[in-house]
């Protein structure tokens, strides 16, 4: 079945730097990919939709400077979060689908702790 | 305002025992639904969905659920439960997202389901 792939699936950094993370569409053309946060035991927020080839929407509330998407191919978009703070500490799922109204599919996620 | 309501933050069950984890939204137009299961520190992983057509929904691993349109719920069930079902469960709908012309999920907060031997 499709895969999504997200990488890394972890990764710790210290304040006031950059960390990208990745999500990759392994058998499947992803014309539209979704980044999400988690906080612990709490639902997940859509933090922006990108599709490939245009700039991403961002959801009221975030801050498109701060959190950097790229949708440049239609396997892979990128999540970059700039200068990060350790309330930017949380858990990051993408999720991809091939067409609208096609399924949904998730990566792993990554957890990202901001010392 | 769309939404979804888990109004469960945990549901407890005897292993073999049925389970029902429930779910109601408030969107306007006909519903999308969806369930997804969420083992730690994984993603999403699909289980079912309720687009048009017969109420009840069969899905993955043994579960489904049932559209009610009065009710305005859409409840996740098994008629047996196992220890491996122990996760955290979302309900979520489809919306139109307000820009861009494309459609979005918006989540429940989630339903932790402990199965107990």
């Amino acid at each position: 079945g499709a895969v999504v792939s997200q990488h890394p699936s972890w990764v710790i950094c210290k304040s006031g730097t950059s960390v990208k993370i990745e999500c990759r569409s392994l058998d499947f053309q992803a014309t539209t990919m979704f980044w999400y946060r988690q906080f612990p035991k709490q639902s997940l927020m859509l933090m922006a939709t990108s599709n490939e080839g245009s700039k991403a929407t961002y959801e009221q509330g975030v801050e498109k400077d701060k959190f950097l998407i790229n949708h440049a191919s239609l396997t892979l978009s990128t999540l970059t979060v700039t200068s990060a703070h350790p309330e930017d500490s949380s858990f990051y799922i993408c999720s991809a689908r091939e067409a609208p109204g096609s399924p949904l599919h998730f990566g792993n996620g990554t957890r990202l702790t901001v010392t | 305002a769309q939404s979804v309501a888990q109004p469960e933050d945990q549901v407890n069950v005897a292993e073999g025992n049925p389970l029902t984890v429930k779910c109601t939204y408030s969107v306007s137009g006909n519903p999308y639904l969806f369930w997804y299961v969420q083992y730690p520190n994984r993603g999403l992983q699909f289980l079912l969905k309720y687009i048009t057509g017969d109420n009840l929904v069969k899905g993955s691993y043994g579960f489904e659920a049932e559209f009610n349109k009065s009710q305005t719920s859409f409840h996740l069930k098994k008629p047996s439960a196992l220890v491996s079902d122990s996760a955290l469960y979302f309900c979520a709908v489809r919306v139109p997202h307000l820009s861009g012309g494309y459609n979005k999920l918006i989540f429940g907060a989630g339903t932790r389901l402990a199965v107990h031997p």
